[in-house]
């Protein structure tokens, strides 16, 4: 199946700090999301992407689809302690009509105040 | 309005007993995704149902799984018997499908353990 390959793994900085992650596709995706999972609850949709070049904010968050449509990235400005979680992009496959999504394996946050 | 529901939230049982996972999905919706997610394997999609209908069950594993959707709000899925390796943290999402939308707001999960 598709794979999407998400960087970094694990972050670790200091609040305040700014903080770029990305997911990468070997192949074209229509659709961009990025989730942030807290410890035991599920995912949460934080942003979604639905054209090239397009680039959406939500507070503090920053994501942006790729020209080439093979890649996304999530910025997050004046990190505080409360972005400590795993964050997790997810796409469609363009060469695919399925609605199911398939999921980056995750860039671990931890913020030290 | 209430997001998705799950229970249990969590699960402790035998090797080869009966499981049954509950999902209640977002009022509305018609969309329906069961995953499993692992920390060696991460999230995992099992099936997904589109108007009660099962679209797309390639990611089950195996025929001691099953999934059904009695109705257009509640989905079960049943692991039947259990295995220790079935231990994971299941999470079904709830999702409206309509032309452009491929948002997913996924459930608090449950937590199985198979012993």
């Amino acid at each position: 199946g598709q794979q999407l390959n998400q960087s970094p793994q694990s972050m670790f900085i200091q609040e305040g700090e700014d903080v770029s992650m990305n997911c990468t596709s070997s192949s074209i995706f229509n659709t961009w999301l990025w989730y942030k999972q807290d410890p035991g609850e599920g995912p949460v949709l934080l942003i979604a992407l639905y054209k090239a070049g397009e680039l959406t904010s939500n507070g503090r968050l920053t994501a942006q689809f790729g020209i080439t449509r093979k890649d996304s990235f999530l910025n997050i400005s004046a990190s505080i302690p409360s972005d400590v979680g795993i964050y997790f992009c997810a796409g469609q496959p363009q060469d695919t009509g399925r609605r199911a999504l398939t999921f980056g394996s995750g860039t671990r946050l931890q913020v030290q105040p | 309005d209430a997001g998705v529901i799950q229970s249990p939230r969590h699960e402790v049982t035998e090797m080869g007993q009966e499981v049954t996972l509950r999902c209640k999905l977002i009022s509305g919706h018609n969309s329906l995704f069961w995953y499993r997610q692992t920390m060696m394997r991460g999230l995992e999609l099992l099936i997904y149902f589109n108007n009660n209908v099962p679209i797309d069950d390639s990611g089950m594993p195996e025929d001691r799984f099953s999934a059904k959707m009695p109705n257009a709000s509640f989905s079960t899925l049943k692991i039947q018997p259990s295995e220790p390796r079935d231990s994971a943290v299941y999470f079904c999402a709830s999702s409206l499908a309509r032309a452009g939308s491929l948002k997913q707001y996924f459930g608090p999960g449950t937590r199985l353990t198979v012993t």
